[in-house]
C-alpha cells in the first residue's frame, strides 16, 4: 500500500542534543512537507520541498534542518537551537504544485525533550 | 498572508444530527483553495473535502458538503447525520496561489467535535 510512514512514533531526547526525524513516501510525489502541532492548536508549516535538492523554510523554520536528497526522503532534524522542541510532528506529500492538491499526512511523531 | 479562523473550539452533538462546524479565511489571492481534514485521536491528518475558489457549486464527498460563500469568506463543512466515529478534531485549511500553489497549507486552530449516543 502506498503512504507516508515517520518513524518512531514518540521519540525521547535530553535538552541540548539534535534529533532527526524520519519521514519517507512511496506515492511518487514530488512535494513533501513538514508541520509542528502543539497542544490545541493548528499545524505550522516548518520546512517545505518542491523537488530533490531544493528546500524553503515555511513559517517556523528557525531551529530546524532539512535535506532532500531522495524523492521518497524528507528528514527534519530538531537542534538544539530549537527552544522549545516539544511537540507533534507531521509530515505530508503532494503530487502536485496547484491550488487544488490536497496534502497527504503520515502518522506522526510525538517528540519530547526533557 | 493568509489567516484561518475557527470560532468553535469544541462542539457536543447528538448522534444522527447534522453538525456544522464554522471556517472564515482571509487572503488577497484571486485564487485559493479551501480544506477540510479530521484529525482522530490517533493524530493522522485525514483529508476530507476541497473547495476551490472560483468553483460555482459547493463541494460533496458522501456524508459531508461545504457550504462556501465567497463574498462572506466563510467555508462551513456540514456534516449530516453524525455518527459516532465522527468525534475527532476538525481543522480548516488553506493554500492561495501566491508562492504558485506549491508551498504549504495554512491553518486554523481546529474544532474538537464529540458525538454523543
Amino acid at each position: 500500500d502506498g503512504g507516508i510512514t515517520q518513524s518512531p512514533k514518540y521519540l525521547f531526547r535530553k535538552e541540548g542534543q539534535n534529533v532527526t526525524l524520519s519521514c519517507e513516501q512511496n506515492l511518487n510525489h514530488d512535494a513533501m512537507y513538514w508541520y509542528r502541532q502543539d497542544p490545541g492548536q493548528g499545524l505550522r508549516l516548518i520546512y517545505y520541498s518542491q523537488i530533490v535538492n531544493d528546500f524553503q523554510k515555511g513559517d517556523i523554520a528557525e531551529g530546524y534542518s532539512v535535506s532532500r536528497e531522495k524523492k521518497e526522503s524528507f528528514p527534519l532534524t530538531v537542534t538544539s537551537a530549537q527552544k522549545n522542541p516539544t511537540a507533534f510532528y507531521l509530515c505530508a506529500s503532494s503530487m502536485g504544485q496547484g491550488i487544488s492538491y490536497e496534502q497527504y499526512f503520515g502518522p506522526g511523531t510525538r517528540l519530547t525533550v526533557t | 498572508a493568509q489567516k484561518i479562523t475557527q470560532t468553535q473550539p469544541g462542539m457536543f452533538v447528538q448522534e444522527k444530527e447534522a453538525v456544522t462546524l464554522d471556517c472564515t479565511y482571509d487572503t488577497s489571492d484571486q485564487s485559493y483553495g479551501l480544506f477540510w481534514y479530521k484529525q482522530p485521536s490517533s493524530g493522522e491528518m485525514i483529508f476530507l473535502i476541497y473547495q476551490g475558489s472560483y468553483d460555482e457549486q459547493n463541494a460533496t464527498e458522501g456524508r459531508y458538503s461545504l457550504n462556501f460563500q465567497k463574498a462572506r469568506k466563510s467555508a462551513n463543512l456540514v456534516i449530516s447525520a453524525s455518527q459516532l466515529g465522527d468525534s475527532a478534531m476538525y481543522f480548516c485549511a488553506m493554500r492561495g496561489e501566491t508562492g504558485g500553489g506549491a508551498d504549504g497549507l495554512t491553518f486554523g486552530k481546529g474544532t474538537h467535535l464529540i458525538i454523543q449516543p
